[in-house]
């Protein structure tokens, strides 16, 4: 098992343009989870989904958008980037529920310039 | 008051020594926790879930007090290779939402 994945490692964005980051995880788990990271600070969740169709705002959701057309694939979507938004990003999954251990990808490292 | 609370460091220990965190949380409810670990640039990884009556993995004991609300993360022998930051996630709220702490950094010297 490739466990969660993510791409791309890293991105430069002009402040206007946009993206999407891509998550796969191949462990058949249900949660999905969109965090990001900035330096000295905790993981603030973005989105998260319970399932294929169903996705959620978290502490942050403002300028990303999400879907969830499949169990395997989260993606995020940044649109009009913005510096405030530059940032390290994580997609994670976990099985059974919100509070069940969550397995995080490697990130993706994005500037917005 | 933080949901969760950590102290952020860093702790400079030398190889072979013994040291304990602790990670205090605000909501008396709270079911789940656990500690990550997360290296330089790199993801958080599961080090261990943290139940009621303690448990331990190696070198790693993890205890929950539930009087207090603070669980701590004791290692015992450091290794060079413990240094990273660790992680205190707590189940939160009526959401049922797991919350990071922002973590307590470690630095094992020679």
């Amino acid at each position: 098992n490739a466990g969660v994945t993510q791409t791309p490692k890293f991105r430069i964005l002009k402040i206007g343009q946009s993206m999407t980051l891509q998550c796969t995880q191949d462990m058949n788990h249900n949660y999905m989870y969109w965090y990001r990271q900035d330096p000295g600070m905790g993981l603030k969740l973005i989105y998260y989904s319970v399932g294929a169709g169903i996705t959620d705002k978290g502490e942050v959701p403002n300028g990303y958008n999400v879907s969830r057309s499949t169990t395997e694939d989260f993606p995020l979507r940044l649109e009009l980037a913005a510096p405030s938004q530059t940032s390290v990003y994580f997609c994670a999954s976990s099985y059974i529920s919100r509070t069940d251990t969550q397995y995080f990808g490697p990130g993706t490292r994005l500037t917005v310039l | 008051r933080k949901e969760v609370e950590q102290d952020p460091g860093p702790f400079n220990v030398p190889e072979g020594a013994t040291v304990a965190f602790n990670c205090t949380y605000s909501n008396s409810a709270s079911q789940s926790f656990f500690w990550y670990r997360q290296d330089c640039r790199k993801e958080p990884k599961l080090l261990m879930s943290v139940y009621s009556s303690g448990n331990e993995d190696g070198r790693f004991t993890a205890q929950l007090n539930r009087a207090s609300q603070y669980i701590s993360l004791l290692i015992r022998d450091s290794k060079l290779s413990d240094s990273a930051t660790y992680l205190c996630v707590v189940n939160t709220g009526t959401a049922s939402k797991l919350t990071f702490g922002t973590g307590t950094r470690l630095q094992v010297t020679l």
